[in-house]
């Protein structure tokens, strides 16, 4: 999805936070999503915030939207060697039902 | 019910050939939507359904793709003279409501064309 970016790599140590951020294009989206994929695995819903939201905090996940910049950000606490995986943003716009995803952010937690 | 369920988990297939993939969506959900993902990319949308309609369909990559939901519960996605380029991970998610927790998916299945 060439409308919503991510940085392609993150590597942080066992204990420390992790910050995954995302831009997207168009102000008219409405549920901004976070999904995590672990190898050869479906895509899993970790939490997701709705447009007139600024943050959204869910245990060790907190999100921020800013929409003035289109930026969203997805801060894990304490993060954990079970968190590696590839980190997707989505948006959902307005018009339709679809989600545009973005390219994927690789999380890779060093113990 | 334990989520969406996709059939096979893995499909490999000779150029050329037609291959079909199930999607049983949440019970309670009436969207269905089919996604393609490649490698080191993130999923791309599709097709939707909402029951048994059909409301989405520009995305479909081709006519030789084409995705049908004949009594509103389960979906097939049929690929037509497979080429090499299809090869990719193909997910089915469901929902309820236009947005929020309702967007589950599947685990995907994996087609791999030679």
């Amino acid at each position: 999805g060439e409308d919503v970016e991510q940085s392609l790599f993150l590597s942080v140590r066992e204990g420390d936070s992790s910050v995954i951020n995302c831009t997207y294009t168009d102000s008219s989206s409405t549920y901004l999503y976070w999904y995590k994929q672990e190898p050869g695995a479906g895509l899993q819903l970790l939490t997701y915030i709705f447009s007139n939201m600024d943050m959204k905090q869910d245990q060790r996940l907190t999100v921020l939207l800013n929409k003035k910049d289109k930026h969203l950000s997805l801060r894990i606490a304490d993060t954990q060697t079970g968190d590696s995986a590839i980190y997707f943003c989505a948006e959902q716009r307005n018009a339709g039902n679809m989600l545009t995803f973005g390219g994927g952010t690789r999380l890779m937690v060093k113990p | 019910d334990t989520g969406v369920s996709q059939d096979p988990r893995h499909k490999i297939t000779k150029r050329g050939q037609n291959v079909t993939f199930r999607c049983d969506p949440i019970s309670e959900h009436n969207r269905l939507y089919w996604y393609r993902q490649t490698l080191g990319q993130g999923p791309e949308f599709l097709t939707y359904f909402q029951n048994e309609a059909q409301l989405e369909k520009s995305r479909l990559l081709s006519d030789r793709f084409s995705a049908e939901r004949p009594k509103g519960s389960f979906s097939t996605l049929e690929i037509q003279r497979t080429e090499q380029g299809d090869s990719a991970m193909y997910l089915c998610a469901s929902s309820a409501r236009t947005g929020g927790y309702g967007y589950t998916f599947g685990s995907g299945t994996r087609l791999t064309v030679v």
